[in-house]
C-alpha cells in the first residue's frame, strides 16, 4: 500500500541555520513525489516536485530534495532558515501525469519552528 | 494565490444538519480533488471529478456526496453531520499540463 512517512512531528530550528526535513515513502510504481507548505489558517503551496530525471530537485523559497530511490527517500532541505519558513511541511507520493494524474498521499506532516 | 478559489471560508453548523462547501478550480484546469484535513487522520483524500465524471474514491463517508458541474465547479455536500465531522476541506484542481494539484485556501467546518 502507498504510503508516506514524516518521522519527525516537529523541529525547531534558529534562524540561519540550515534545515533537512525528512521523508520516506512507499509506492510500488514509479513515485511522483512533492512538497508541499501551509502556513497557519492557509491552504497548501507547492515548494516543490519530482517526477524523473535529476534527481536534485530545485524549488521555490530557496527549497531543494533529493530523490534517493535507494533509501526510498526525499527529503527537504534549505541551507539557511528563515523566520518566515516557520509552518507545517508535507510530504506527498502521487501516480499519473496530466489526465491521469490521480490522488495524493500525504504524510502526517513535520512542524517546523524558527527561533529568532 | 493558487487560483482555485473555495467558500465559504467558515461554517459553522449543528449535528445533523447537510451543508455545501464549494470549489472553482484553476481556468482550464478539468481535475478537482477533495481532501479532509482532521488532527486525527491528518490530509486524507475523499474524492476526483474529471470533466464532470468521477474518477477516484478515497475515504469518502456515504453521508458525502460530490459533483462536478459543466463549468468544472465542484460542490461537496456533507449530510446528518457528526462532531467529527469537523475539519478543514480543501479542493484542489490540476490541469492536462501542469502535472501539478494545486489547492485552494479550504472551508473550516465546525459542528456543535
Amino acid at each position: 500500500a502507498q504510503s508516506v512517512t514524516q518521522p519527525d512531528i516537529h523541529i525547531t530550528v534558529s534562524e540561519g541555520a540550515s534545515l533537512e526535513l525528512r521523508c520516506n515513502y512507499s509506492y510500488g510504481a514509479t513515485p511522483y513525489l512533492f512538497w508541499y507548505v501551509q502556513s497557519p489558517g492557509q491552504g497548501l503551496q507547492l515548494l516543490l516536485k519530482y517526477f524523473s530525471g535529476d534527481t536534485l530537485v530545485q524549488g521555490i523559497k530557496g527549497f531543494e530534495a533529493e530523490f534517493k530511490r535507494s533509501q526510498s527517500s526525499f527529503n527537504l532541505r534549505k541551507p539557511s532558515v528563515h523566520w518566515s519558513d516557520a509552518a507545517e511541511y508535507f510530504c506527498a507520493v502521487g501516480a499519473g501525469r496530466g489526465s491521469t494524474l490521480g490522488r495524493l498521499y500525504f504524510g502526517r506532516g513535520t512542524q517546523l519552528t524558527v527561533w529568532p | 494565490d493558487s487560483g482555485v478559489t473555495q467558500t465559504p471560508k467558515h461554517l459553522i453548523t449543528a449535528t445533523g444538519q447537510r451543508v455545501t462547501l464549494r470549489c472553482s478550480p484553476r481556468s482550464g484546469d478539468l481535475s478537482v480533488y477533495w481532501y479532509q484535513q482532521s488532527l486525527d487522520q491528518g490530509l486524507q483524500f475523499l474524492i476526483q471529478y474529471y470533466n464532470g465524471e468521477e474518477r477516484a474514491k478515497g475515504n469518502i463517508l456515504e453521508r458525502f456526496s460530490a459533483q462536478q458541474f459543466p463549468d468544472l465547479h465542484s460542490e461537496l455536500n456533507l449530510s446528518s453531520l457528526e462532531l467529527g465531522d469537523s475539519a478543514l476541506y480543501f479542493c484542489a484542481s490540476s490541469g492536462l499540463v501542469t502535472d501539478t494539484q494545486y489547492f485552494g485556501p479550504g472551508t473550516r467546518l465546525t459542528v456543535l
